[in-house]
């Protein structure tokens, strides 16, 4: 059971807009910023936002990051086939005093 | 340009001590912008943070993981280790070392993992 909650799976058409959602609570997302990763098949994650809505440079603008209480959300947009990766959030939390991601979310470009 | 490399037995077994090492160039692990931190991956499943070391030698660990977790940094290699001691057949993950990025303002810590290690397949068995 992770302490981050996302979907499993989420999926659309190459050019459609997807959204994936991460849930946490007051002691990580809601006090702290969230970062999302990018994994695809056989390597390592790689970081695609970073507190809340920054993006690493070599990022293409079509990821986007937002914050709402203790709840985090990735978008992209102008979805491509190379986009078909696990997608996991990360935030820090207090209580624990570590890093706690979600499940991680399986995207398919159908 | 960063980069971490990391090394270690591929085959521990059960009961023994988990090693690995991380090499990292292109930035001197005596920062003071960066933690360097553990982290696996069981085969078909998420992410799991074990700890991480800062400069001055300060750690933080998995409150699962606390009692077995040991993570040192040794400057004159530039390279940091995990040891995770009694190993059982769950602790059979794909192992990354990674750098955190700090930020730091005046009220708040903002950090992220901006560089990885290639990732270690370490089977725990007999």
């Amino acid at each position: 059971q992770s302490a981050l909650t996302q979907p499993p799976s989420a999926s659309g058409t190459p050019g459609q807009r997807v959204t994936i959602s991460c849930s946490g609570s007051s002691s990580n997302i809601g006090s702290n910023t969230a970062n999302w990763y990018q994994q695809l098949p056989g390597t390592a994650p790689k970081l695609l936002i970073y507190k809340d809505n920054e993006r690493p440079s070599g990022v293409p603008d079509r990821f986007s990051g937002s914050k709402s209480g203790s709840s985090a959300s990735l978008a992209i947009s102008g979805l491509q086939s190379e986009d078909e990766a696990d997608y996991y959030c990360a935030a820090w939390d207090d209580s624990l005093s570590g890093w706690v991601f979600g499940g991680g979310t399986k995207l398919t470009v159908l | 340009q960063v980069q971490l490399q990391q090394s270690g037995p591929a085959l521990v077994k059960p009961s023994q001590t988990l090693s690995l090492s991380c090499t990292v160039s292109g930035v001197s692990v005596s920062s003071i912008s960066y933690y360097w931190t553990w982290i696996r991956q069981p085969a078909g499943k998420g992410l799991e943070w074990i700890g991480r070391i800062y400069v001055n030698g300060g750690t933080n660990y998995s409150p699962s993981l606390k009692s077995r977790v040991s993570i040192s940094v040794d400057t004159s290699k530039n390279q940091f280790s995990l040891n995770l001691s009694s190993v059982t057949a769950a602790d059979t993950a794909v192992y990354f070392c990674a750098r955190e990025a700090i930020l730091s303002s005046w009220s708040h810590e903002y950090t992220w993992f901006d560089s990885w290690g290639q990732g270690s397949l370490v089977t725990v068995s007999s």
